[in-house]
């Protein structure tokens, strides 16, 4: 199945910095979802966006959906010890079947 | 609380032998259901659509014959691992659309726990 380009594939940073990452994809969505998922566990979902250019926030996390509809951004600010995991991003052209990103390893060093 | 259950969460089985992963939508019906497979440090790759009342469609290079699926009911779907190998050891993942009310209805993928499967 298709798979979406996420960057950076990893990230280690010092707690309190920001992060951004980025997610690509061939084909135009109508859906972007972000998730996060800790080891040996199922992703949760983050952020939801149904619109080009919109910009949607959960606490620290802001996610927005790219223009040209072939791309979606995370900003994590403030990042805490708790941010580690894994994040991916999901893009869906039918709003039903999704398909993710490559994912992004973030480590938070206190 | 969860909205998708997946169970087992760890099976240890040996070769040859089928392992049964059921994935259940708890507060919501669910005609469609995904299947995942996740490699260590890697993404989540579709598998398969588990379709209610009708057969599952599958991604392409994913053996059907394999991995059996079953959508019996708008709560349940389950995939069958038949005769597994130690190379379909894996984390796999299902996961279920929940519709959002309203005008402009949202689909939003809710995902199971997962289910180490260890073929040894």
């Amino acid at each position: 199945g298709q798979q979406l380009n996420q960057s950076p594939q990893s990230m280690f940073i010092q707690e309190g910095e920001d992060v951004s990452m980025n997610c690509t994809s061939s084909s135009i969505f109508n859906t972007w979802l972000w998730y996060k998922q800790d080891p040996g566990e199922g992703p949760v979902l983050l952020i939801a966006l149904y619109k080009a250019g919109e910009l949607t926030s959960n606490g620290r996390l802001t996610a927005q959906f790219g223009i040209t509809r072939k791309d979606s951004f995370l900003n994590i600010s403030a990042s805490i010890p708790s941010d580690v995991g894994i994040y991916f991003c999901a893009g869906s052209s039918t709003g039903n079947q999704f398909y993710f990103g490559t994912g992004t390893s973030l480590t938070v060093i206190p | 609380g969860a909205v998708v259950s997946q169970h087992p969460s760890r099976v240890i089985c040996k070769s040859g032998t089928s392992v049964k992963i059921e994935c259940r939508s708890l507060d919501f019906q669910a005609t469609t259901m995904f299947w995942y497979r996740q490699f260590p440090k890697q993404s989540l790759m579709l598998m398969a659509t588990s379709n209610e009342g009708s057969k599952a469609t599958y991604e392409q290079g994913v053996e059907k014959d394999k991995f059996l699926i079953n959508h019996a009911s708008l709560t349940l779907s389950t995939l069958t691992v038949t005769s597994a190998h130690p190379e379909d050891s894996s984390f796999y993942i299902c996961s279920a659309p929940k519709t959002s009310g309203g005008v402009r209805a949202k689909n939003i993928q809710y995902f199971g726990a997962g289910t180490r499967l260890s073929v040894l």
